[in-house]
């Protein structure tokens, strides 16, 4: 499996739903990431995950809180967002160390405040 | 200065004609390269690590340039399907961060 998988492929919340993005893979990478993409604009790094501890938090507003309950599993908890959070939501893995390997990015959830 | 820098083209090319744009980074100690493809409205993918020697991949030939801190890409004999933003990235202290490009668009017509 060198896949990433990611859920949903497109959610539309309100400023005052909660809602969680979903990540998972089972190549045994050992670092997790999320990013975010707005249009025409190439990814931000929000999160890295380390041997399931988050390592980089890229300053990124608390409504958007990581967890990663295991080492095959990465969520992206949402609560009270603005409009100009609407992106695609980015989710890669690595092998462990570094991303000297390079990343594999699942497909994405793309997310539309309203 | 951004720390990966890549002309945005957009670059506007026959079917079977060659391509070829660079990137630059601002970083001396960068450790690692990396292609990436990326179709509209999906995920980058992973097109070809780029090593100090140089390296091929088909129709795709990839350059790093440490001294002048540049690395290159060339699509030969271009096809349809190469139509694609290509983002340059680059790991630079071999740790888990990747600094991505703009990226270059590329337009191949029939």
């Amino acid at each position: 499996d060198t896949e990433v998988t990611q859920t949903p492929k497109h959610l539309v919340m309100g400023m005052t739903n909660k809602k969680s993005l979903k990540c998972e893979q089972h190549m045994g990478h050992r670092a997790m990431y999320w990013y975010k993409q707005k249009a025409k604009k190439p990814p931000e790094l929000m999160f890295v995950y380390s041997y399931e501890k988050l390592s980089i938090n890229e300053s990124v507003p608390s409504r958007f809180s990581p967890e990663c309950p295991n080492s095959s599993l990465l969520n992206l908890h949402l609560h009270a967002l603005q409009p100009e959070d609407s992106a695609l939501y980015l989710c890669a893995s690595s092998q462990a160390g570094t991303g000297g390997y390079g990343y594999t990015f699942g497909s994405g959830t793309r997310l539309t405040v309203v | 200065r951004k720390e990966v820098e890549q002309d945005p083209g957009p670059f506007n090319v026959p079917e079977g004609a060659t391509v070829a744009f660079n990137c630059t980074y601002s970083n001396s100690a960068s450790q690692s390269f990396f292609w990436y493809r990326q179709d509209c409205r999906k995920e980058p993918k992973l097109l070809m690590s780029v090593y100090s020697s140089g390296n091929e991949d088909g129709r795709f030939t990839a350059q790093l340039n440490r001294a002048s801190q540049y690395i290159s890409l060339l699509i030969r004999d271009s096809k349809l399907s190469d139509s694609a933003t290509y983002l340059c990235v680059v790991n630079r202290n071999n740790d888990y961060k990747l600094s991505f490009g703009a990226g270059t668009t590329v337009t191949v017509r029939a």
